[in-house]
């Protein structure tokens, strides 16, 4: 199984340009979330799903966008890249259950200059 | 608005030292919380704690619940250098499945 898979795994964007950061599961599971961790911040969610179809707005969403129109993939869109969106993004997902807790991908670290 | 709050932000103990970590929580409808390490890349997965006062144990780890005081500690014991990491705590909530983290203890094991 590769469980959680985010690419690309690094970007150095340009103010102003767009880009999508993917998010791919291959364990079935329903919920899945977008974050980004800054030093000192801990991890901060932006969007999360709960189901195929649905999303719904973290405690920072504004300038990212997501979709999530197959069970499997979560995608996370910048519009108009700024330098505050330097970081590094994490997808996690999970069963309905939370048994085994979230399982993270290994990050995508973005810059914007 | 939820709160997740960890003390200390962090903190440096020799190996075999015993370490305490805290994270305390304000959340509406409060499922869960759970306890991850990071070590440079994604955090791995330690605990999961519903009820209060039950311990989960996991080798030299081990956590605890107080839904009444509305917090958790994550015990290491032992510590070895290995254990060096920032350890994040994550509560969730039951209506919408919210994930929130705090900010996260730094942990430094010196030999």
């Amino acid at each position: 199984n590769a469980g959680v898979t985010q690419t690309p795994k690094f970007r150095v964007l340009k103010t102003g340009q767009s880009m999508t950061l993917l998010c791919a599961q291959d364990m079935n599971h329903e919920y899945m979330y977008w974050y980004r961790q800054d030093p000192g911040m801990g991890l901060r969610l932006i969007h999360y799903s709960v189901g195929e179809g649905t999303t719904a707005k973290g405690e920072v969403p504004d300038g990212y966008n997501v979709s999530r129109l197959k069970k499997q993939n979560f995608l996370l869109g910048l519009e108009s890249a700024a330098p505050s969106q330097t970081s590094v993004y994490f997808c996690a997902s999970s069963y309905r259950q939370f048994n085994y807790g979230y399982t993270f991908g290994s990050g995508t670290r973005l810059t914007v200059v | 608005e939820d709160k997740v709050v960890q003390s200390p932000l962090s903190l440096v103990v020799h190996e075999g030292d015993t370490v305490t970590l805290n994270c305390s929580y304000e959340v509406t409808n409060f499922r869960s919380l759970l306890w991850y390490k990071q070590e440079k890349k994604a955090p791995t997965f330690l605990f999961m704690l519903t009820s209060s006062g039950i311990e989960k144990k996991s080798g030299r780890l081990s956590s605890i619940l107080d839904k009444k005081e509305l917090f958790s500690i994550l015990n290491i014991t032992a510590t070895q250098t290995g254990d060096s990491a920032v350890y994040l705590c994550a509560v969730i909530r039951s209506n919408d499945y919210k994930l929130s983290f705090g900010a996260g203890t730094t942990v430094t094991v010196r030999a």
